[in-house]
């Protein structure tokens, strides 16, 4: 059981350039999750998904994409790399909430993405 | 607008003595509250929660305090100790919203030997 694994964990663009970063889950979680890390601004979420084939926008979703085309994996694209997405990239899955309260969210080990 | 804040971003804390990490929050919707820890090159890994519906919750060395009123929780590390050493984060959600978190800016605690 390998929780919630992350492919690549380092990486390193040039301006414009364009990447797909990879989340996979064994645990048979519904909800996704990408977050970004930056320095001074805590965890912020990208884009999450709720279930296969679905997808949703976080606070911060400019310049990403998402797909969730099986349940256990949920991809992030960069289309055109920005120094500005320069981070720390979190992937986390969690279990459909039951009796009304929102389940404990499991993350990834984290992907450093640097564009130059 | 930071709906969440940990406006202490360190903390350096004699082994064997309490940790207190504080969290306050801006949105009187929220009512389920986390933290998670991290450790360097790692992900967040969750530690203790608490709903609205109590001010209390324990499990072993940590209890989180949360005071609606002053829309403030605590987290309370006893005794802390040298592997306590990372980044908390406070994390806060809507009930019956859409599954989301919003994650304070962490704080650094160091326990010193």
């Amino acid at each position: 059981n390998a929780g919630v694994t992350q492919t690549p964990k380092f990486r390193v663009l040039k301006t414009g350039q364009s990447m797909t970063l990879l989340c996979a889950q064994d645990m048979n979680h519904e909800y996704m999750y990408w977050y970004r890390q930056d320095p001074g601004m805590g965890l912020r979420l990208i884009h999450y998904s709720v279930g296969e084939g679905t997808t949703a926008k976080g606070e911060v979703p400019d310049g990403y994409n998402v797909s969730r085309l099986k349940k256990q994996n949920f991809l992030l694209g960069l289309e055109s790399a920005a120094p500005s997405q320069t981070s720390v990239y979190f992937c986390a899955s969690s279990q459909s909430p039951r009796g009304g309260l929102t389940d404990t969210q499991y993350f990834g080990p984290g992907t450093r993405l640097t564009v130059l | 607008d930071q709906q969440v804040k940990q406006n202490s971003p360190s903390l350096s804390v004699q082994e064997g003595r309490i940790s207190i990490l504080n969290c306050d929050y801006t949105n009187s919707m929220f009512d389920y509250f986390l933290w998670y820890k991290k450790y360097p090159a790692e992900g967040p890994t969750f530690l203790i929660s608490i709903s609205s519906i109590k001010d209390k919750n324990e499990d072993g060395r940590f209890t989180v305090f949360l005071n609606k009123s002053a829309k403030h929780l605590s987290l309370h590390i006893v005794p802390s100790q040298p592997g306590d050493s990372a980044v908390y984060f406070c994390a806060a959600s809507k009930l019956g919203g859409t599954y989301k978190y919003i994650f304070g800016t962490g704080t650094r605690l160091k326990v010193l030997a």
